[in-house]
């Protein structure tokens, strides 16, 4: 079974302030995604990363694919409180897609 | 417009009933989803099928089935409804060879009393 780790599980932080949150496994994964859940509604894609080393970026999101395509990690610089949501990391392999648990993030005007 | 819909919103029933969640895809996917958000907020995969192949997850009681008119609906039927059933309930589809992206619909919250 593929696991994946997210760290940290909550943060809460000031408007304004850089953050980082990661998603490891020991497995490798064919892509990796992203995703953004807000209270009461499904969790909306953010990105898919699928080649290693690949970073790709949103707008003040960026996202980075480990050269090894274990982990993950999803930068996100001058938070907002609109960035205020569950992040869910999601890897995909021979089993399908294996979620990570989450990091509940909240940002503080 | 919706592209992943589901129904109902709410659902709160007694324990020992048995219900259904339906969902609707107009994403013109190949491949459905169920999954189950616990109060955690821990997302697992239920199930996945398309038009060849129903996988299950080992994990799930066989009081969930899942079934399919065609194409575009992936319905969930539980019996039974036990107090631990109670979670938010996602549908999600993906296109075949897009690295299994998921669309979600908007979530059942289910309540067992």
């Amino acid at each position: 079974t593929q696991l994946l780790e997210q760290s940290p599980q909550f943060l809460s932080i000031q408007e304004g302030e850089n953050l980082t949150v990661y998603c490891n496994s020991s497995s490798v994964f064919s892509s990796l995604q992203w995703y953004r859940q807000e209270p009461g509604e499904g969790p909306v894609l953010l990105v898919t990363v699928v080649t290693g080393g690949e970073v790709k970026k949103l707008k003040r999101l960026t996202f980075q694919f480990g050269d090894a395509r274990k982990d993950s990690s999803l930068h996100i610089t001058a938070a907002q409180p609109g960035d205020t949501g569950l992040y869910l990391c999601a890897g995909g392999g021979a089993d399908g897609l294996t979620f990570g648990k989450g990091t509940h993030l909240i940002i503080q005007p | 417009d919706t592209a992943v819909s589901q129904t109902p919103k709410y659902l709160v029933t007694q324990m020992g009933n048995d219900k259904s969640i339906k969902c609707e895809q107009n994403l013109g996917h190949d491949t459905m989803y169920w999954y189950k958000q616990d109060s955690k907020k821990f997302l697992k995969i239920m199930f996945s099928y398309n038009n060849k192949e129903l996988i299950i997850n080992e994990t799930v009681p066989n009081r969930f089935s899942p079934k399919s008119p065609d194409k575009a609906h992936l319905n969930l039927h539980i019996n039974s409804l036990e107090l631990g059933d109670s979670a938010v309930y996602f549908c999600a589809s993906s296109g075949w060879g897009h690295s299994f992206e998921q669309f979600f619909g908007p979530g059942t919250r289910l309540t067992v009393l």
